[in-house]
């Protein structure tokens, strides 16, 4: 499977704790991008990256989450000191970056769960 | 700021009746539309895109949309719906960088037999 995939697919963690999400997007995308998605809604922006540079960031992004994207491959979603408010659905997506013809394709998910 | 707005939380239809989802837009420029389809747990999968060509749009499993500009509206349809269409569907407006997918608060389809 070629897809964008994301490790792990639930974690249950917490509250306090730390939590890492990795995202492998396909292979030859240039961009990524990191969403959430609280229960009842649709996925809201959090974060994007043109390789390795992270070009834009949500004001959902509060200090305790951050993100990277090493070698401009896979990403990492940290979240810090985790709070309930922080159970979601979080979904990374990739793209080839090319203007006009920019069709994010998504993973699977990691459900948080913060108890 | 770009928008989206999904008419109906819920859609309920008979399977081999006509599906309609509804959603409407508001953007300053011309904006990039698309409806995303979820199934439970499965990721989010693109049904169709416009993108200032054709105003009607053809997309997988036999949907389409029409772009209105008139009506600011970008509604999701399908002459014969299936047991498989069961899912929720999100209509999503985009900049003109692509770099932000704004999505609706979704559409719950369900159909019965």
């Amino acid at each position: 499977d070629t897809g964008v995939s994301q490790d792990p697919r639930h974690k249950i963690t917490k509250r306090g704790q730390n939590v890492t999400f990795r995202c492998d997007p396909i292979s030859e995308h240039n961009r990524l991008y990191w969403y959430r998605q609280t229960l009842g809604q649709g996925p809201e922006f959090l974060t994007y990256f043109q390789n390795e540079a992270q070009l834009e960031k949500s004001r959902l992004l509060s200090d305790r989450f951050s993100a990277e994207r090493p070698k401009g491959s896979f990403s990492t979603l940290e979240i810090q000191r985790t709070e309930q408010g922080d159970s979601a659905m979080y979904l990374c997506a990739s793209s080839l970056g090319i203007r006009g013809e920019d069709t994010q394709y998504f993973g699977p998910g990691t459900r948080l769960t913060v108890l | 700021a770009q928008s989206v707005t999904q008419l109906d939380s819920h859609v309920s239809v008979s399977e081999g009746t006509p599906v309609l989802l509804r959603c409407n837009y508001s953007s300053s420029y011309s904006p990039s539309l698309f409806w995303y389809v979820q199934h439970p747990n499965k990721g989010l999968q693109l049904l169709l895109k416009y993108t200032s060509a054709a105003t009607l749009v053809k997309g997988i499993n036999g949907f389409e949309a029409e772009f209105k500009k008139s009506e600011t509206s970008f509604h999701l349809t399908k002459p014969s719906a299936h047991m498989s269409d069961a899912a929720e569907y999100f209509c999503v407006v985009s900049n003109t960088g692509f770099q932000k997918l704004v999505f609706g608060t979704g559409t719950r389809l369900l159909v019965s037999p």
